[in-house]
């Protein structure tokens, strides 16, 4: 069965640092990987997708993440974390269906 | 281009009673999807519906839970006879008609809470 790991339940990192959120994902097809954000009670937001083109996609806010098929991986980064990255992220897996399968999110606290 | 909608927001049930969650898609988009976030857990699907069609409800609890997506109208996810397990956000996202993007968006929530 599909399943998507987050490794890490919360990461904190500094203002202007660099951000590392981790996913691994476990599929029998090639997926279609996306991530999302969510601020305090509000929606989720779509950072970025990855459907089988380039390997390294780029997103909004300054955000990629690459796709590495033999690490079965799709890490999110960033460069320089803002404040106002502050949220809980989700890492999604589907493997050519609508059924999304989440993991367990991240949640990215932002020191000043 | 207004997003997904779904009211209310917040919504605060005693054991026993019915809540209804709506969800209007974004304009254009047939496919609407429903999902539970419990307290710190991801989202877990529960339907996915087009007009007047439940396509698949493997994830929805076998009973007390019911979803339609009428011709006209909102979708409606309908909850019987609340219990405090219940409590919980519950999303609703939608995509375009047609297969090969299965891009999903998604509505600010409604968090159900059962007293």
């Amino acid at each position: 069965a599909q399943s998507v790991t987050q490794l890490d339940s919360h990461v904190s990192v500094s203002e202007g640092t660099p951000v590392l959120l981790r996913c691994n994902y476990s599929s029998s097809y090639s997926p279609s990987l996306f991530w999302y954000v969510q601020h305090p009670n509000k929606g989720l937001q779509l950072l970025l997708k990855y459907t089988s083109a380039a390997t390294l996609v780029k997103g909004i806010n300054g955000f990629e993440a690459e796709f590495k098929k033999s690490e079965t991986s799709f890490h999110l980064t960033k460069p320089s974390a803002h404040m106002s990255d502050a949220a809980e992220y989700f890492c999604v897996a589907t493997s050519g269906t609508y059924k999304y399968i989440f993991g367990t999110g991240t949640r990215l606290k932002v020191l000043a | 281009n207004a997003g997904v909608m779904q009211n209310p927001r917040h919504l605060v049930r005693r054991r026993g009673q019915e809540a209804r969650l709506r969800c209007s898609p974004m304009k254009g988009h047939s496919h609407v999807y429903w999902y539970r976030q419990l307290p710190e857990e991801g989202l877990k699907f529960m339907v996915y519906l087009q007009k007047e069609n439940i396509i698949d409800e493997s994830g929805m609890p076998k009973e007390r839970f019911s979803a339609e997506f009428p011709k006209e109208g909102p979708s409606i996810l309908r909850i019987q006879q609340v219990v405090r397990g219940d409590s919980a956000a519950y999303f609703c996202a939608s995509s375009p008609p047609g297969w090969g993007t299965y891009e999903q968006y998604f509505g600010p929530g409604t968090r159900l809470t059962v007293t």
